[in-house]
């Protein structure tokens, strides 16, 4: 079974359009995350949640929104998305303060 | 600002070299440091996760170790083999935030 599962893995779209990235983990973690993998690979935090509260917003765009429905889920809504948001984001968990599991990415790419 | 600096950006060694690399980063509220390695295609995954000043940790050949008050970690591969070709990242950990470093990209060469 996969621990981190992360839908869809390839996203393609137009700019302006609104879309989103699911993303459930059955680990049992208290902690998920959202990084964006930017254009030199570098793993950049946007979101940290416990237990369905936010905890890390980094200097992300309002257009993006989290949202945790359970401490097993963490979505990522993107409004009126932008070329700039062409990018890999790994949604991620672990315990408290343990080490992360990752997702396997999804590639967004808007046109 | 929690900023990790990672060297070298890029190693190339052959087969059965032994190599290191370091990860620096704040010593000041420290928490905890990881070590993740990420192949090409996958995600990254966890090697250590180092809590305290003096800290080793090893796995098979790779080791790493951690000095808290100079705010330094490095990780030793030894014998390299073409499968530790990765990315080697570090990460800073301060609570619930994880910041990583940009990578260590060892290629080994057969």
């Amino acid at each position: 079974d996969t621990a981190v599962s992360q839908t869809p893995k390839y996203l393609v779209t137009q700019m302006g359009n609104d879309k989103s990235i699911k993303c459930e983990q059955n680990l049992g973690h208290d902690t998920m995350y959202w990084y964006k993998q930017d254009s030199k690979k570098f793993l950049k935090i946007m979101f940290s949640y416990n237990n369905k509260e936010l905890i890390i917003n980094e200097t992300v765009p309002n257009r993006f929104s989290p949202k945790s429905p359970d401490k097993a889920h963490l979505n990522l809504h993107i409004n009126s998305l932008e070329l700039g948001d062409s990018a890999v984001y790994f949604c991620a968990s672990s315990p408290n303060l343990g080490p992360l599991h990752f997702g396997n990415g999804t590639r967004l790419t808007v046109t | 600002i929690l900023n990790v600096e990672q060297s070298p950006q890029s190693l190339h060694v052959q087969e059965g070299d032994s190599t290191n690399f370091t990860c620096s980063f704040p010593s000041s509220n420290f928490y905890a440091l990881h070590w993740y390695r990420w192949e090409t295609a996958k995600s990254p995954e966890a090697l250590f996760v180092m809590t305290l000043n003096g800290d080793e940790k090893k796995k098979g050949r790779i080791s790493a170790t951690l000095n808290t008050k100079e705010g330094y970690s490095y990780l030793y591969i030894k014998g390299s083999q073409p499968e530790d070709s990765a990315t080697y990242l570090c990460a800073f950990r301060l609570n619930n935030d994880m910041r990583f470093g940009a990578g260590t990209r060892l290629t080994v060469k057969p």
